[in-house]
């Protein structure tokens, strides 16, 4: 089985700091990790995806993350945070063979300081 | 190319009541999943259907039931209704061999 923990349900940073939300995950084979943005009353919207290859995989808006087997983690980082960075964040695993079953860890809201 | 479309998106129903909600997946998609969001449980996997056929299942009561039609087109059902199924219900769809999910806006469901 597999299973997601978001360190941190908020972060605050003010405009233009850095931004790192944290992701561990559990599997017991590879994993294919994601992660999700969700804009209140909206849906997800995919950020990035680890699947195979590459271990840094770079996404929409200025984010990337960096798939780390030594650690289970799959950090979610962007250099500069902009106003419209406040969301709520999720990170995501599934395994092959059972893409439409993505275990979800349980959100990090990100705050943007002015 | 549409996206994923939920329907409606907001819904109040009475507890004891059966709800059903609608979800049509993107284009030549054939793999539609359902999640449960809320505040406390966050987001909880229902089930997944492929070609019409329920291929994975999460771990809620059998209140909670679901079907793909020939077309893809999804349909999920709560019976007797329950203040805690108030929820945003989200369906998502992949491709075949896919790895991406691509969601829907969802449909926010409220018991009373």
């Amino acid at each position: 089985a597999q299973s997601v923990t978001q360190l941190g349900s908020h972060v605050s940073v003010s405009e233009g700091a850095l931004v790192l939300l944290r992701c561990n995950y559990s599997s017991s084979v590879p994993p294919y990790l994601f992660w999700y943005v969700q804009y209140p009353n909206q849906g997800l919207q995919l950020l990035l995806k680890y699947t195979t290859g590459a271990t840094l995989v770079k996404g929409i808006n200025g984010f990337e993350a960096e798939f780390k087997k030594s650690e289970t983690s799959f950090h979610l980082t962007k250099p500069s945070a902009h106003m419209s960075d406040a969301a709520e964040y999720f990170c995501a695993v599934t395994v092959y063979n059972q893409g439409g079953k993505l275990i979800f860890g349980q959100g990090t809201e990100l705050s943007v300081k002015p | 190319k549409a996206g994923v479309t939920q329907t409606p998106r907001y819904l109040i129903k009475t507890r004891g009541q059966q709800v059903t909600l609608s979800c049509s997946p993107i284009s030549g998609h054939r793999s539609v999943s359902w999640y449960q969001q809320t505040p406390g449980q966050g987001l909880q996997f229902l089930f997944e259907y492929f070609s019409e056929t329920q291929r994975n299942k999460g771990n809620f009561p059998g209140r909670f039931s679901g079907r793909q039609f020939s077309n893809s087109r999804s349909e999920m059902n709560v019976s007797t209704l329950e203040l805690g199924d108030s929820a945003l219900y989200l369906c998502a769809s992949s491709a075949q061999g896919g790895t991406e999910a691509f969601f829907g806006q969802g449909t926010r469901l409220t018991v009373v």
